[in-house]
């Protein structure tokens, strides 16, 4: 079945340390997008990638960096400048063509200790 | 102005009631409006959507009313069911890549 994969579900974190999120989809999307998620506040972008080596800052991209090296993947890492990082991640991706629709993963929650 | 505001932050609704959200938004380029329900440690699923050249689009239970100018749009739930609660986003697309959401309402229905 086709759709989008994001591992770990769980990670825990030492101040300090940086970390990386795996994102993976197999529906051939051109775009992708980290999206962080706390508690009343929303979804709020962090990066997004329309190509292949290509991507942009989101609303809140400091603390976070991402590469886009394959068609498939989007990983995030989530560096020790980040101050908050305690929170529940959220990878997705869309088609290039007007379709509108985000197709979301089920989400990593990073704790930081 | 890049936001969605989104009301009410929580319901709660008696079975077989209906629930209603509303969201509001000032950019006139926004060209596409899902909502997108989200059940507790899972990513959200697109529900329903509309684009602004149509008032109202209905799927099954679910509607949304689209009211361009008052730059406001809604989802209702009709015979609302206990399974039906969940977080619930509404959002919003200008015309490029990128989404803006709302902060969502956690809805409840009681059985």
């Amino acid at each position: 079945d086709g759709g989008i994969t994001q591992s770990p579900k769980y990670l825990f974190r030492k101040e300090g340390q940086n970390v990386t999120l795996s994102c993976e989809q197999n529906l051939n999307h051109d775009a992708m997008y980290w999206y962080r998620q706390d508690p009343g506040q929303g979804l709020r972008l962090i990066y997004y990638s329309q190509i292949v080596n290509d991507f942009q800052k989101g609303d809140i991209a400091e603390g976070y960096s991402v590469s886009r090296e394959k068609k498939e993947s989007f990983p995030l890492t989530v560096t020790s400048a980040q101050k908050n990082p305690t929170a529940f991640y959220l990878c997705a991706s869309t088609r290039a063509e007007d379709t509108g629709e985000l197709f979301f993963g089920e989400g990593s929650r990073l704790t930081v200790l | 102005q890049q936001q969605v505001k989104q009301s009410p932050q929580s319901l709660i609704v008696q079975k077989g009631g209906i629930s209603i959200i509303n969201c509001a938004y000032e950019n006139t380029a926004f060209d596409y409006f899902p909502w997108y329900q989200q059940f507790p440690g899972k990513g959200p699923a697109l529900l329903i959507a509309i684009r602004p050249d149509v008032s109202e689009k209905k799927e099954g239970r679910f509607t949304i009313s689209f009211n361009k100018s008052a730059k406001q749009f809604s989802l209702h739930i009709m015979d609302s069911q206990p399974g039906d609660s969940a977080t619930y986003f509404c959002a919003a697309r200008p015309g490029t890549y990128k989404y803006i959401f709302g902060t969502g309402t956690r809805l409840k229905v009681l059985a």
